[in-house]
């Protein structure tokens, strides 16, 4: 499978928990996106590297989130002292020169 | 900041009929793009549109950039049961690469 991969899947973990998800691009990709969506709502802009910099964060972005793409390749979403707000389905996405973005299957997140 | 608005919200339709969606812009867009999301899956990408005037096909699908570039359409004819999820509406503008997404149209098709 060559398309976006994402993991986990599924993640329920308790308020006050850190979490961190990966994010696989499709190979030779340099710019990766982050999204959030919760129910009833499209993607929202969390974040976007270019290779292993990052260029623009959302106001979304809380001190609370920190993304990194530390070779330019894969990337991590961590999220520290969760909170139910929270609660929603991470997207990363992949892109090569445009902006034709290609997402993965998300991470649903549930904060209990 | 941007925003778009999506409509309908939902459309409930019988098998083999012609579908029609809608997006528009308070601030031009440089692309638009149209995607599909199943449920628990992440948006897959339908259509993208590079310039003013521009309409494209993929298949039964067809969308068009909007002259004003603060909308686009999207079409799809003789619609068949695989059609049912939502479609997501999302721009691009400016220098940077982040797209503004609409809060989709709920396809259901009636078999």
């Amino acid at each position: 499978d060559t398309g976006v991969s994402q993991d986990p899947r599924h993640k329920i973990t308790k308020r006050g928990q850190n979490v961190t998800f990966r994010c696989d691009p499709i190979s030779e990709h340099n710019r990766l996106y982050w999204y959030r969506q919760t129910l009833g709502q499209g993607p929202e802009f969390l974040t976007y590297f270019q290779n292993e910099a990052q260029l623009e964060k959302s106001r979304l972005l809380s001190d609370r989130f920190s993304a990194e793409r530390p070779k330019g390749s894969f990337s991590t979403l961590e999220i520290q002292r969760t909170e139910q707000g929270d609660s929603a389905m991470y997207l990363c996405a992949s892109s090569l020169e445009g902006v034709e973005a290609f997402f993965g299957q998300g991470t649903r997140l549930t904060v209990v | 900041g941007q925003q778009l608005n999506q409509s309908p919200q939902s459309m409930f339709i019988q098998e083999g009929e012609d579908v029609s969606m809608n997006c528009t812009s308070s601030s031009i867009f440089n692309t638009w793009l149209w995607y599909k999301q199943d449920p628990g899956e992440g948006p897959v990408l339908l259509i993208a549109l590079y310039k003013a005037g521009e309409l494209t096909s993929n298949g039964r699908l067809t969308a068009q950039f909007g002259i004003t570039r603060k909308d686009s359409f999207l079409n799809i004819s003789a619609s068949i049961p695989s059609d049912v999820g939502i479609y997501f509406c999302a721009g691009q503008g400016g220098s940077n690469y982040k797209l503004t997404f609409g809060k989709g149209t709920l396809l259901t098709v009636n078999p």
